[in-house]
């Protein structure tokens, strides 16, 4: 059974523009949660789909968006990248009765 | 709000040798899943071990244990006959029920395996 795909692995921006990541779960995981991870303020929740709905969603400025497709794959968004949103970002799925959250390699988002 | 601590931010062992780490969450729930994840330095975060909160025994992986004392809410891990490979960020997390809620971490512990 194939893990959390994530891509790309890299990313290079500038300032201003924007990016799209991918993350596609496990098969049969319909529920795909993403997070940020900087070395200051640690792992963070962005947000949650569960069946192509956000349930659940992070502190994080509306420049960060996601959606999910009937297929369960995953994609979020920033818009207008800052310099601080340079970070490792992390997706996890999880099945419907879940005990716990498989992660994928992660993207390196670097904004210069 | 669920919180969770890890107090050490770095250790440091001999290869073959037993280390602990150690974590502390704040919670009012009473059903909830604690985690130790694994962080290589490949990034990928692993799962070593699950522990449920309805369950009074400790949860054992092989060379991995917890010692989970719910009434203090402390909820250590333990590592056996370290090897170079355990080498990793070891985060601890919680979650009360994954239908609706999110994994809190904590800041990470990195362990050194010296051999």
């Amino acid at each position: 059974k194939a893990g959390v795909t994530q891509t790309p692995r890299y990313l290079i921006k500038t300032r201003g523009q924007q990016v799209t990541l991918s993350c596609s779960p496990i098969s049969g995981h319909r529920s795909v949660s993403w997070y940020q991870q900087t070395p200051g303020q640690g792992l963070q929740f962005l947000f949650e789909y569960f069946s192509e709905t956000q349930r659940n969603k992070g502190n994080f400025p509306g420049r960060f968006s996601g959606r999910q497709f009937s297929n369960s794959r995953s994609e979020m968004n920033v818009s207008t990248l800052e310099l601080g949103d340079s970070a490792l970002y992390l997706c996890a799925s999880s099945s419907d009765r879940g005990t716990e959250a498989f992660f994928g390699q992660g993207t390196r988002l670097t904004v210069v | 709000a669920q919180t969770v601590t890890q107090s050490q931010p770095e250790m440091s062992v001999q290869e073959a040798e037993t280390v602990t780490l150690s974590c502390t969450y704040d919670t009012s729930e009473n059903n909830y899943y604690l985690f130790w994840y694994k962080q290589p330095p490949s990034r990928q975060m692993i799962l070593v071990i699950r522990q449920e909160a309805y369950k009074q025994q400790n949860a054992t992986e092989n060379r991995f244990s917890v010692n989970f004392q719910k009434a203090a809410k402390s909820f250590s891990l333990k590592i056996s006959d370290s090897q170079l490979g355990d080498t990793a960020m070891y985060f601890c997390a919680f979650i009360q029920n994954f239908g609706n809620e999110k994994l809190t971490f904590g800041t990470g512990t990195r362990l050194t395996i010296i051999p």
